[in-house]
């Protein structure tokens, strides 16, 4: 049972544009979201993250905003470059599953030059 | 400073044979996992670890066995391997609850 759903699966955009990806959880006692970037061959890394009591966090190009009532987060990449390109992953975690994550499906993201 | 290191990289195996992936982290981290990644399905967690000596069943434990004996090491082992456990597999290690998982960069295993 999947219990963070994200999408869409795969994801192409411009050089400059705006990258969008959803994701939708249904336990209500995660109070960690965080998204990871993997590259092909490589192991995910995180790339920010957002805990319930903010509705945005900004670092950089990329900004998630938290949606508590809708239980719903999002990330945004502005100015997408090229060397985004990867696949990305939203999850969860709640403060007493000793930090076991639970992963959305996997966004493939495409930046074209 | 290496991180999390596991081997090996690539495997194939018949069905049937068995095998063990290890994982090891330099990082004094208390609590580790085994995820296996597959096409469409996200990381799931196969079994994970809060310390030294301790072991729990994750989302999908079922065909693994894994031990911690020392905590710089999570061992996970597949005894009887099956076509369906063709996967990427990955280990993380964290050093707090909630907090940054740190992965490795994975052992892809085939099962013919």
């Amino acid at each position: 049972q999947q219990q963070v759903k994200q999408s869409p699966q795969s994801l192409i955009v411009q050089k400059g544009g705006i990258s969008i990806i959803n994701c939708a959880y249904e336990n209500t006692a995660f109070d960690y979201f965080p998204w990871y970037q993997q590259f092909p061959g490589k192991g995910p890394a995180l790339l920010i993250a957002i805990r319930p009591d903010v509705s945005e966090k900004k670092e950089g190009r990329f900004t998630i905003s938290f949606n508590k009532s809708a239980k719903q987060f999002s990330l945004h990449i502005m100015d997408s470059q090229p060397g985004d390109s990867a696949t990305y992953f939203c999850a969860a975690d709640g403060s007493t599953s000793y930090g076991k994550l639970t992963f959305g499906q996997g966004t493939i993201l495409t930046v074209h030059p | 400073n290496a991180g999390v290191t596991q081997t090996p990289k690539f495997r194939v195996l018949k069905t049937g044979q068995s095998m063990t992936l290890l994982c090891a982290q330099d990082m004094n981290h208390e609590y580790m996992y085994w995820y296996r990644q597959d096409p469409g399905m996200g990381l799931r967690l196969i079994h994970y670890s809060v310390g030294e000596g301790t072991t729990a069943k994750g989302e999908v434990p079922d065909g693994y066995n894994v031990s911690r004996l020392k905590k710089q090491n999570f061992l996970l082992g597949l005894e009887s391997a099956a076509p369906s456990q063709t996967s990427v597999y990955f280990c993380a290690s964290s050093f707090r609850e909630p907090g940054e998982l740190f992965f490795g960069e994975g052992s892809r295993l085939t099962v013919l």
